[in-house]
């Protein structure tokens, strides 16, 4: 059984567009995370929900738009999609919030999104 | 903020010991170091987390000195699927502030 599963894997869209990328677990995790993975490999951080509720909330374009519906789900609407989107999106879960100190991360497969 | 930076890359043999830097200057009081392993094509992997001195695992030891401005990841007798990229992250104290490092690939020969 996949622990935290993405879709689509691969999204190829044009400029200008919506799309959405999903991500549900199924670990009973409390928090969830989002990250963008540029070109150059560097991770970082865009969003983190703990029971729904936003707690981390990095500098990222408000184009982007995080939903949790529920504690297992945890999906990123981008509006507007522009050439330096392109990246690979990973969605996350651990069991503990950032800020305990002690936590693990399950990291998705990744989502390719190609802006042409 | 803190600002996390390794080597870009290392090359090793099978069966050596490699250490992988991570250096975290701005780490805050609360701030966990964890490492991360990460093939293409897929997210990243837990390897091992610590605070502080030496913490060891089934797959790996972590060294992080009195002050924890850096840490070094050990990996004991690499093999060839030990090829990857691997991350430092620093966070997860009571800023919420999750840093990941600049990534270093770990190359092992034959």
């Amino acid at each position: 059984d996949t622990a935290v599963s993405q879709t689509p894997k691969y999204l190829v869209t044009q400029m200008g567009n919506d799309k959405s990328i999903k991500c549900e677990q199924n670990l009973g995790h409390d928090t969830m995370y989002w990250y963008k993975q540029d070109s150059k490999k560097f991770l970082k951080i865009m969003f983190s929900y703990n029971n729904k509720e936003l707690i981390i909330n990095e500098t990222v374009p408000n184009r982007f738009s995080p939903k949790s519906p529920d504690k297992a789900h945890l999906n990123l609407h981008i509006n507007s999609l522009e050439l330096g989107d392109s990246a690979v999106y990973f969605c996350a879960s651990s069991d503990s919030l950032p800020g305990q100190g002690i936590y693990e991360q399950y990291f998705g497969p990744g989502t390719r999104l190609t802006v042409t | 903020l803190a600002k996390t930076t390794q080597p870009i890359s290392m090359d090793s043999y099978e069966g050596q010991e490699v250490n992988i830097t991570c250096s975290h200057n701005n780490i805050a009081t609360n701030d966990y170091i964890t490492w991360y392993q990460q093939f293409p094509s897929q997210g990243p992997r837990f390897i091992i987390q610590g605070y502080k001195t030496k913490v060891t695992n089934e797959v790996a030891s972590l060294f992080i000195p009195a002050d924890r401005k850096s840490s070094t990841l050990s990996l004991p007798r690499v093999s060839l699927s030990d090829t990857a990229v691997y991350y430092c992250l620093v966070g997860g104290g009571a800023t919420n502030k999750l840093i990941f490092g600049t990534g270093t690939l770990l190359a092992v020969q034959p």
